[in-house]
């Protein structure tokens, strides 16, 4: 089986500019989960879609946002770009059964740099 | 609220002497505790899980890591280190209250194996 990938690798944008990020689940994983990571901050959660429909959601502000359509892939947006979302942003895919202790295979991510 | 902690950032091993990285959890209810490895520019690779039963669980690559509910704890560990187990690792922690998709990561420990 293909593994998630995700598209693009490498972005560098300019403060106040929109950015949209791509992420394909393995064939047959419903379930589209985001992260963030940076070196401050670690590991966060964005936000998770199942079927089309966002079942959870971290603390972010609301210019980020997602989407996920009906063959699982998933978009996030990122909106009014500050530097500090400058970081490497992970998607993973699950069957995404309940209780959520399937476990989450990851992209290889992409590389946001805000300038 | 559910948290991780990972109270080493660094661990140093030397090849072919047993390694233990630390994680301790909070979490109402049951918690799903995962471990993940990450090698630079990459994605997460997940290397085990305890979800209930036998509170020794084996992954890939020769890990293990042991459950203690009194303690709170998953350590991951393996009995003879290698110089390519050389990463980033995170503890990660789920619940049945989960809507899905959430992990809660640990900070993170940087294990350098030398030769």
């Amino acid at each position: 089986k293909a593994g998630v990938t995700q598209t693009p690798r490498y972005l560098i944008k300019t403060r106040g500019q929109q950015v949209t990020l791509s992420c394909s689940p393995i064939s047959g994983h419903r379930s589209v989960s985001w992260y963030q990571q940076t070196p401050g901050q670690g590991l966060q959660f964005l936000f998770e879609y199942f079927s089309e429909t966002q079942r959870n959601k971290g603390n972010f502000p609301g210019r980020f946002s997602g989407r996920q359509f009906s063959n699982s892939r998933s978009e996030m947006n990122v909106s009014t770009l500050e530097l500090g979302d400058s970081a490497l942003y992970l998607c993973a895919s699950s069957t995404g059964g309940l209780p959520s202790y399937n476990e989450q295979f990851f992209g290889p991510g992409t590389r946001l740099t805000v300038l | 609220a559910q948290s991780v902690a990972q109270p080493e950032d660094q661990v140093n091993v030397a090849e072919g002497n047993p390694l233990t990285v630390k994680c301790t959890y909070s979490v109402s209810g049951n918690p799903y505790l995962f471990w993940y490895v990450q090698y630079p520019n990459r994605g997460l690779q997940f290397l085990l899980k305890y979800i209930t039963g036998d509170n020794l669980v084996k992954g890939s690559y020769g890990f293990e890591a042991e459950f203690n509910k009194s303690q709170t704890s998953f350590h991951l560990k393996k009995p003879s280190a290698l110089v390519s187990d050389s990463a980033l690792y995170f503890c990660a922690v789920s619940s049945i209250y989960n809507q899905g998709g959430k992990l809660i990561f640990g900070q993170g420990t940087e294990l350098s194996v030398k030769p």
